[in-house]
């Protein structure tokens, strides 16, 4: 049982370029999250969804966009990467969205130049 | 604007000791509180969590303290060890609302 798969874990770009991170996970929960953490900032909500289909936007959603075509997979794209965008992305996943019990993965550290 | 604000941002404690990590909030609509530990390199994982409706929560070692009045709730570690040293987030949920507002964190350090 692997829970909530991050994938690249590490990824270096340079100002302009694109890319996606993928979030996976295996324990059939409705919604699902991308943070981004940052020092002295804590974990600040980029977008999260609450079912297969749907997306809503968190506290700093600029600059991003997501999908959610199956319900185990949430991606998080950069279109045009800004050294702003420097750091550490966490995906996360709950069974239901009033808990706040949410499951974590392993985060991807991402680098702009 | 942090929605919840935590401290201290960094705390040494020696082995035995007690670590007393302090959460503020302004929404009254929070009506649920966990904490979150953090071991370097992984995700944050869910440590304990209250709601308004208790003022006290322990498990083990780890306990939450509520004060609804003054919109603060805390985490004490009793007999700290080396192995909880970590970040440690606090964290806020509206009612009816799918996302938790985190605080800043706190690294903590047990010496040895």
């Amino acid at each position: 049982n692997a829970g909530v798969t991050q994938t690249p874990k590490f990824r270096v770009l340079k100002t302009g370029q694109s890319m996606t991170l993928l979030c996976a996970q295996d324990m059939n929960h409705e919604y699902m999250y991308w943070y981004r953490q940052d020092p002295g900032m804590g974990l600040r909500l980029i977008h999260y969804s609450v079912g297969e289909g749907t997306t809503a936007k968190g506290e700093v959603p600029d600059g991003y966009n997501v999908s959610r075509l199956k319900k185990q997979n949430f991606l998080l794209g950069l279109e045009s990467a800004a050294p702003s965008q420097t750091s550490v992305y966490f995906c996360a996943s709950s069974i239901r969205g009033d808990t706040g019990e949410l499951f974590f993965g392993e985060g991807s550290r991402l680098t702009v130049l | 604007q942090q929605q919840v604000k935590q401290s201290p941002q960094s705390l040494i404690v020696q082995k035995g000791g007690i670590s007393i990590i302090n959460c503020a909030y302004e929404n009254t609509a929070f009506d649920y509180f966990p904490w979150y530990q953090q071991f370097p390199g992984k995700g944050p994982a869910l440590l304990i969590a209250i709601r308004p409706d208790v003022s006290e929560k322990k498990e083990g070692r780890f306990t939450i303290s509520f004060n609804k009045s003054a919109k603060q709730f805390s985490l004490h570690i009793m007999d700290s060890q080396p192995g909880d040293s970590a970040t440690y987030f606090c964290a806020a949920q509206e009612e009816g609302f799918q996302k938790l507002v985190f605080g800043t964190g706190t690294r903590l350090l047990v010496s040895p």
